[in-house]
């Protein structure tokens, strides 16, 4: 089983849709995870940290579930602006912070 | 601009010559990683320094890689005989040591775009 494992997409969804991707992890000691958003041949960046069951901010909300392993990410009014890949990323404690990515889910939101 | 920079962005390198990129992290930020990312992949972990120690290498760094922090502040990551299977992104990011019980969040570089011709 991968350490971080996500459903690569593409996820096609109309502008105002709400859409959900989740993320499953092994590592049952990871203690907090974060979201990134990476853009096209662009960097990943910092969309949401997700330290105890769930964060919110506007349109996007994570959510944590520690006895099922997984993580979720919600959308909501999605905008074409939206459309990115969603990376999940898992801290493995291991004496440093060693950041694990998944393989990322990819969004496309259409007109 | 106080974020991460890296530099090159692009380069293109024949088969069997060295490479060499920079990464100068955030100022105030004492942990640097390198990861590589292909496409249709996530970034794949590939060192980790802590002030100037570099404290883990991934499996993927073959003998060809070498990555150095002197004195803890910008990084270098080397590749000598380049292989086309080298061809990736070369991110950088950098973090502050972690608060007890929480996680921080890593900075990322734009990265660096290698092709090997």
């Amino acid at each position: 089983r991968k350490e971080v494992e996500q459903d690569p997409g593409p996820f096609n969804v109309p502008e105002g849709a709400t859409v959900a991707f989740n993320c499953t992890y092994s590592n049952s000691a990871s203690q907090s995870f974060f979201w990134y958003r990476q853009d096209c041949r662009k960097e990943p960046k910092l969309l949401m940290s997700v330290y105890s069951s769930g964060n919110e901010d506007g349109r996007f909300t994570a959510q944590l579930n520690r006895a099922s392993q997984y993580i979720s990410l919600l959308i909501r009014d999605s905008k074409l602006s939206d459309s990115a890949t969603y990376l999940c990323v898992v801290p493995r404690n291991t004496g440093f912070q060693k950041l694990v990515f998944g393989t990322g889910t990819r969004l496309l939101v259409s007109p | 601009d106080t974020g991460v920079s890296q530099d090159p962005r692009h380069k293109i390198t024949k088969r069997g010559q060295n490479v060499t990129f920079r990464c100068d992290p955030i100022s105030e930020h004492n942990r640097l990683y390198w990861y590589r990312q292909t496409l249709g992949q996530g970034p794949e972990f590939l060192t980790y320094f802590q002030n100037e120690a570099q404290l883990e290498k991934s499996r993927l760094l073959s003998d060809r890689f070498s990555a150095e922090r002197p004195k803890g502040s910008f990084s270098t990551l080397e590749i000598q005989r380049t292989e086309q299977g080298d061809s990736a992104m070369y991110l950088c990011a950098s973090s502050l040591r972690e608060r007890v019980g929480m996680n921080t969040e890593a900075f990322f570089g734009q990265g660096t775009r290698l092709t090997v011709v």
